[in-house]
């Protein structure tokens, strides 16, 4: 079954610095990934998704994930952190069209002044 | 428009209880999904709807969970005899079919506590 592995329960960050949030995936085939976000209280978010079609993939809020084969890898990037960014991501992967999301167990990030 | 409603936003209950959970999806998505958010175990699938069948139960941890869905729309997921591991936030989402990936909205969920 696929699954994926985020590095890192809690990354903390300031103001203005590179946010890096770690995923790994496990399968066999091409998968789908996906990032979410959720803001206290709220729903999961869709970031972005990687569906084959590009390696780099781009999304809202600036935030940008690379799928690496090689290192079976789909880590999320956004070049400066803004404090609106204080959030919990989770990395996500699912077999095909419809099948249910597998996650991992999200990361949060804080943004320091 | 109108996106995943649930409800009640925030639930608590005796251990022992039944409790019913609702979701509304957005209008016309044809497949819907419940999902379990608690410490410890993270994000976890319980039951996937496409119309008003559920080809996949898988997630459901026990016989005491329960789900169904009526007229393609709203949803109910009931857990019966609840126990304090039943406490946890119950997140839906919905989304259309396709051959292709069909992005799941998600709802604001709904907060369980089993005292």
């Amino acid at each position: 079954a696929q699954s994926v592995t985020q590095l890192g329960s809690h990354v903390s960050v300031s103001e203005g610095a590179l946010v890096l949030l770690r995923c790994n995936y496990s399968s066999s085939v091409p998968p789908y990934l996906f990032w979410y976000v959720q803001y206290p209280n709220q729903g999961l978010q869709l970031l972005l998704k990687y569906t084959s079609a590009a390696t780099l993939v781009k999304g809202i809020n600036g935030f940008e994930a690379e799928f690496k084969k090689s290192e079976t890898s789909f880590h999320l990037t956004k070049p400066s952190a803004h404090m609106s960014d204080a959030a919990e991501y989770f990395c996500a992967t699912r077999n095909s069209g419809n099948t249910p999301l597998v996650f991992g167990k999200g990361t949060r990030l804080s943004v320091i002044a | 428009g109108a996106g995943v409603s649930q409800s009640p936003s925030n639930k608590v209950t005796e251990k022992g209880k039944d409790v019913e959970l609702r979701c509304d999806p957005i209008s016309g998505h044809t497949a819907l999904y419940w999902y379990r958010q608690s410490l410890g175990q993270g994000l976890e699938f319980l039951i996937y709807f496409q119309g008003n069948s559920a080809p996949d139960k898988s997630g459901l941890p026990s016989d005491r969970f329960s789900a169904e869905r009526t007229g393609g729309s709203v949803s109910t997921l009931t857990i019966q005899r609840t126990q304090q591991e039943d406490s946890a936030v119950y997140l839906c989402a919905s989304s259309l079919l396709g051959p292709d990936f069909r992005e799941q909205y998600f709802g604001p969920g709904t907060r369980l506590t089993v005292t």
